[in-house]
């Protein structure tokens, strides 16, 4: 049981080029999220999924998509990648209740030149 | 909107002495409150959460909070700080039934 992995680990894009990141669980949960991390920000919500085949925008999901085909994974997209991307991107997912924990994934730390 | 304010950036606490860090949250119906633990380079951690009943709540590593409605506060509490419990700190709330809204995070640095 891995819970929640992502990959890659680390990535350097120059401006303008795009990238993918993949996030996969295998604990059955339906809600799958990506987070940004940033100094003395917090997480923010950058988009989320309530099930296969659905998306929806968090706070700040502008320069990114995302796409759930299937359960157990969740893609968080750069088409083109600026600067201002450069940040921690973090992974969670739970089951469906507000109660209920949210397992993280270990991040992906991304620099954008 | 939900939000959660964690005032304090950055505490330093003798090994051994007690620890608290502040969470304050806005939200109208009754919150779902969490706090998380990310130990350097690392992921988000569970510490406890709370979402109804006794209004204190023990978690993991000796970690308890107390829900204090007439506050809007969810302050997280140690008795004894060990040198392995610095990391970052996270208050969180649950937004509807979606996803979490966190805090921008407390910083707690040990000393010896």
């Amino acid at each position: 049981n891995a819970g929640v992995t992502q990959t890659p680990k680390f990535r350097v894009l120059k401006t303008g080029q795009s990238m993918t990141l993949l996030c996969a669980q295998d604990m059955n949960h339906e809600y799958m999220y990506w987070y940004r991390q940033d100094p003395g920000m917090g997480l923010r919500l950058i988009h989320y999924s309530v099930g296969e085949g659905t998306t929806a925008k968090g706070e700040v999901p502008d320069g990114y998509n995302v796409s759930r085909l299937k359960k157990q994974n969740f893609l968080l997209g750069l088409e083109s990648a600026a600067p201002s991307q450069t940040s921690v991107y973090f992974c969670a997912s739970t089951n469906s209740g507000r109660a209920m924990e949210s397992f993280f994934g270990p991040g992906t730390r991304l620099t954008v030149l | 909107a939900q939000s959660v304010t964690q005032p304090d950036i950055h505490i330093t606490v003798s090994e051994g002495a007690s620890l608290e860090l502040r969470c304050n949250y806005s939200y109208g119906a009754t919150p779902y409150l969490f706090w998380y633990v990310q130990s350097p380079g690392q992921g988000l951690q569970l510490l406890l959460k709370y979402f109804s009943g006794d209004t204190l709540v023990q978690g993991i590593k000796g970690f308890e909070a107390e829900f204090k409605r007439s506050q809007s506060s969810f302050n997280l509490r140690k008795p004894s700080v060990h040198w392995s419990d610095a990391a970052e700190y996270f208050c969180a709330v649950n937004q509807a039934g979606t996803a979490l809204i966190f805090g921008k995070g407390t910083t707690l640095s040990v000393s010896s």
